[in-house]
């Protein structure tokens, strides 16, 4: 079946990179997302990726695919506390198959 | 702003009650799907309407419906609210043709708590 997965926290000192991995199960999912959660809000779309690709570069955001694993990396270079949030995997076929989210903190 | 508007913002509800959520898709989406997000999970994807038509569902309940509208606004109605319904419900839409496009826009939720 189709299932997602995510570390459940991740804590980085500002100004280190952040790197959050994914995995999923679908191999016929054209796209895989990244979602950005913030407390008390909606999800807000931070890139995607089509599943022809191996890299996609977007400011200080770097989205790895590896589609023969399945595995699915998002890095933040230059974390800053703005970042602080619930970072979400998603994969896409016929509807949008979400992670558990991954909490990312920052320690000064 | 995504452009996504859902209402209410918040909603106490008792069990057994019914309730009807709204959500006004982004100008020029013809797609909108439903999601329930409980404390600590993911989204779980309830349906999706296009163009009016329900085009895909998840694993809820048939007391989970929805409408959408010529406008492509749409709504989500519970019957029978169960406790375990209380959670974050979320809308996004989409310009696509019944699949997902590249951008999915999501509100910004409809928080319902079930007592």
């Amino acid at each position: 079946g189709e299932d997602v997965e995510q570390s459940l926290f991740l804590s980085v000192r500002e100004g280190d990179s952040s790197v959050i991995n994914c995995t999923y199960t679908d191999s016929s999912s054209t796209y895989l997302y990244w979602y950005k959660q913030e407390p008390g809000a909606g999800l807000q779309l931070l890139t995607y990726i089509f599943s022809n690709m191996d890299m996609k570069q977007d400011q200080r955001l770097t989205v790895l695919l590896n589609k023969k694993d399945k595995h699915l990396s998002l890095r933040i270079a230059d974390t800053q506390t703005g970042d602080s949030a619930i970072y979400f995997c998603a994969e896409s076929a016929s509807k949008i198959i979400f992670g558990s989210g991954t909490r990312l903190s920052i320690r000064p | 702003e995504t452009g996504v508007t859902q209402s209410p913002t918040h909603l106490i509800k008792t069990r057994g009650q019914q309730v009807t959520l709204r959500c006004s898709s982004q100008s020029g989406h013809n797609t909108v799907s439903w999601y329930q997000q409980a404390l600590g999970q993911g989204p779980q994807f309830i349906f999706q309407y296009y163009r009016e038509e329900e085009n895909g569902r998840g694993n809820f309940p048939p007391r989970f419906s929805g409408l959408q509208f010529p406008n492509y606004s749409s709504e989500l109605n519970v019957n029978a609210l169960e406790l375990d319904d209380s959670a974050l419900y979320l809308c996004a839409s989409s310009d696509g043709t019944g699949g997902w496009n590249t951008e999915a826009f999501f509100g910004q939720g409809t928080r319902l708590t079930v007592v």
